[in-house]
């Protein structure tokens, strides 16, 4: 099946400073989705991206569907911004179904 | 974005009862709805695919008969956990989605965390 990694597995980052986490995928992609678990569990959608750049606020995401990879900016993180960040992707001419990454596990300290 | 919630929130439950967990979408019909599982510190695990008015598909290693699923609705879907073990202890989360909807976006509940005792 389709692999989807992500990069780093842990962030640990001061308020006020950008980072950049990243999803490869092994295969092609009709879909890809960005999504930020709080520390409650619920799964808030961030961004549909299966290609191209999108931007919400002090977010954006890039997908390079020829380069089978996505990217997820944040700038000027705050510690509400904490939380796990998972890619998830729909392989092509597959039931539709996500598979997920493994997540980033991001910590912004005060 | 579209709302979809979940019931009960939290639940413990003794070794061999069953649990039903409800999944609704409040603000969309839902043609499909998916069932996950997340163990702690671990990403989500797809359990099972429905469809409104069809059996459910379930993932290899996924016991049918242990996760009964039921999409009755268009806007419901249950899973229960029939004879439950302390190693079905986990976070049980749904997702629901439009076939109307051209981009196939997938919609979250907040989950349930069952503890069997």
């Amino acid at each position: 099946g389709i692999q989807v990694e992500q990069s780093p597995p842990d962030l640990i980052l001061q308020e006020g400073a950008n980072s950049t986490l990243r999803c490869n995928f092994s295969d092609s992609v009709n879909n890809l989705q960005w999504f930020h678990q709080n520390p409650w569990g619920q799964l808030i959608n961030l961004f549909y991206i299966p290609s191209g750049t999108k931007q919400n606020g002090r977010l954006s995401a890039t997908t390079v569907a020829t380069e089978r990879y996505s990217l997820l900016y944040i700038s000027s993180s705050q510690t509400t911004d904490s939380g796990v960040y998972f890619c998830a992707v729909v392989l092509s001419g597959s039931a539709r179904q996500l598979t997920f990454g493994s997540g980033t596990q991001l910590t912004v300290l005060p | 974005g579209a709302v979809v919630s979940q019931h009960p929130s939290r639940v413990i439950c003794k070794s061999g009862t069953s649990v039903k967990i409800e999944c609704r979408s409040l603000d969309f019909q839902a043609t499909t709805m998916f069932w996950y599982r997340q163990f702690p510190k671990q990403s989500l695990m797809l359990m099972a695919t429905s469809n409104e008015g069809s059996k459910a598909t379930y993932e290899q290693g996924v016991e049918k008969d242990k996760f009964l699923i039921n999409h009755a609705s268009l806007t419901l879907s249950t899973l229960t956990v029939t004879s439950a073990h302390p190693e079905d202890s986990s976070f049980y989360i749904c997702s629901a989605r439009s076939d109307r909807d051209a981009d196939n976006e997938q919609f979250f509940g907040p989950g349930t965390r069952l503890t069997v005792l």
